[in-house]
């Protein structure tokens, strides 16, 4: 079964503080990893997908990084709008459902 | 606006009452999921269809569960005899087959 752990759970962050969220992965085969933001009481917003091993994409303040065991979702100079719930999920080569983990809460203070 | 749209946003329902939930997909969309999302967690996949068929099910989605996706367009949720454990945000999302999916805004269920 496939299985994501992220961490940390939370993140407080001042303004300006760069820092990184963690997505560990085990999945039979990788069709593809997806970073997703969500906002209170709203569904997922996607950004980005990663398919193979040392690949990065990079959004505003934004950049995702993969190796073959995990992900990583650095922040730079974060602002207080990039305060979000911060989730990955992995999608498996014989499926097409995605597998969440519990997402990474970032707080950041103006 | 284009995206996902999901109805309705909130439902308040006694236990053991019916309710059906609807989601529009992305137009020209094939694919169509519906996830269960409770606090803290992240969404947890019950089904999907591509075009009409419905070609998966979770062991999460038991029998009083049953999703429809009439002519491959609009698809519906509904939820039998529902628990207090059915208490849940409902997520939908569309994609283009194999792709990236996009999700509706979910339809949050309240069980008294």
């Amino acid at each position: 079964e496939d299985q994501v752990t992220q961490s940390p759970e939370a993140l407080r962050l001042q303004e300006g503080e760069s820092s990184s969220l963690n997505c560990s992965y085990t999945v039979s085969g990788l069709r593809g990893l997806f970073w997703y933001r969500q906002d209170p009481g709203k569904g997922p917003e996607f950004l980005f997908t990663l398919y193979s091993a040392g690949e990065e994409k990079e959004k505003e303040r934004l950049k995702a990084t993969l190796t073959k065991k995990e992900s990583f979702l650095h922040i730079t100079a974060p602002k207080p709008e990039d305060s979000a719930t911060y989730l990955c999920a992995v999608q498996a080569t014989n499926d097409y459902k995605l597998s969440f983990g519990a997402g990474t809460t970032v707080t950041v203070r103006a | 606006d284009t995206g996902v749209s999901q109805n309705p946003r909130h439902k308040i329902t006694k236990r053991g009452q019916n309710v059906t939930f609807r989601c529009d997909p992305i137009s020209e969309h094939n694919r169509l999921y519906w996830y269960r999302q409770t606090l803290g967690q992240g969404p947890e996949f019950l089904t999907y269809f591509q075009n009409e068929a419905q070609l998966e099910k979770s062991r999460l989605l038991s029998d009083r569960f049953s999703a429809e996706r009439p002519k491959g367009s609009f698809s519906t949720l509904e939820i039998q005899r529902t628990e207090q454990g059915d208490s849940a945000m409902y997520l939908c999302a569309s994609s283009p087959l194999g792709d990236t999916q996009y999700f509706g805004p979910g339809t949050r269920l309240t069980v008294l």
